[in-house]
């Protein structure tokens, strides 16, 4: 099946220094979700984009669905420890759209050094 | 608090056990989906549902049934456990017309 390409695969860094990953599509998406996972928790959503362009922060997480629409990036500005965890992309394409069948990426693990 | 609840948390059994996921939300939703994981295979869909009696296999389906008994629980059964069934699974719901997911704190299964 189709995959979405995520990178970098993981990530160790400085408290206080900024974060970028990116996912990568074949195809068109018309939705691009991010996720982080805590170990042994389920993930949880932290953008949702819905449009070619669109740019949405929440806290010092900043995403942005690339203009042409088989991208996306998500930003974190001053890491700080509970930054820690898997980030997942998860993208929808208009093929998938009646059924909601997402697309993952493999997920960017972050770790943050104090 | 709105939220999807998953039972066992963790659970270990032998081959050739059946073995039943319980997945249940309090969301509202009508669309429920269950996930497996597996490190370095990221997320992969078991089934789908979308309404009661509404059932859809997904990527991986193969081993596994599910039952969804009322709009607000989803669960999944392994009808005989082999030891490449194990993984973390999760359950996740959505509103109908809106792609966002919300996921379950899942359930770690070991077959031995």
């Amino acid at each position: 099946g189709q995959q979405l390409n995520q990178s970098p695969q993981s990530m160790f860094i400085q408290e206080g220094e900024d974060v970028s990953m990116n996912c990568t599509s074949s195809s068109i998406f018309n939705t691009w979700l991010w996720y982080k996972q805590d170990p042994g928790e389920g993930p949880v959503l932290l953008i949702a984009l819905y449009k070619a362009g669109e740019l949405t922060s929440n806290g010092r997480l900043t995403a942005q669905f690339g203009i042409t629409r088989k991208d996306s990036f998500l930003n974190i500005s001053a890491s700080i420890p509970s930054d820690v965890g898997i980030y997942f992309c998860a993208g929808l394409n208009f093929g998938s759209s009646n059924t909601g069948k997402l697309i993952f990426g493999q997920g960017t693990t972050l770790q943050v050094k104090p | 608090d709105a939220d999807v609840t998953q039972t066992p948390r963790n659970r270990i059994t032998k081959t050739g056990k059946r073995i039943m996921l319980e997945c249940s939300q309090t969301k509202g939703h009508d669309r429920m989906y269950w996930y497996r994981q597996d490190p370095g295979l990221g997320l992969r869909l078991i089934y789908y549902s979308f309404d009661v009696k509404d059932i859809n296999k997904g990527e991986i389906s193969d081993g596994y049934s599910v039952s969804r008994q009322a709009q607000a629980k989803f669960s999944l059964s392994l009808e005989s456990a082999i030891p490449n069934q194990t993984a973390l699974y999760f359950c996740a719901t959505a509103r109908s017309s809106y792609n966002e997911q919300f996921f379950g704190p899942g359930t770690r299964l070991t077959v031995l």
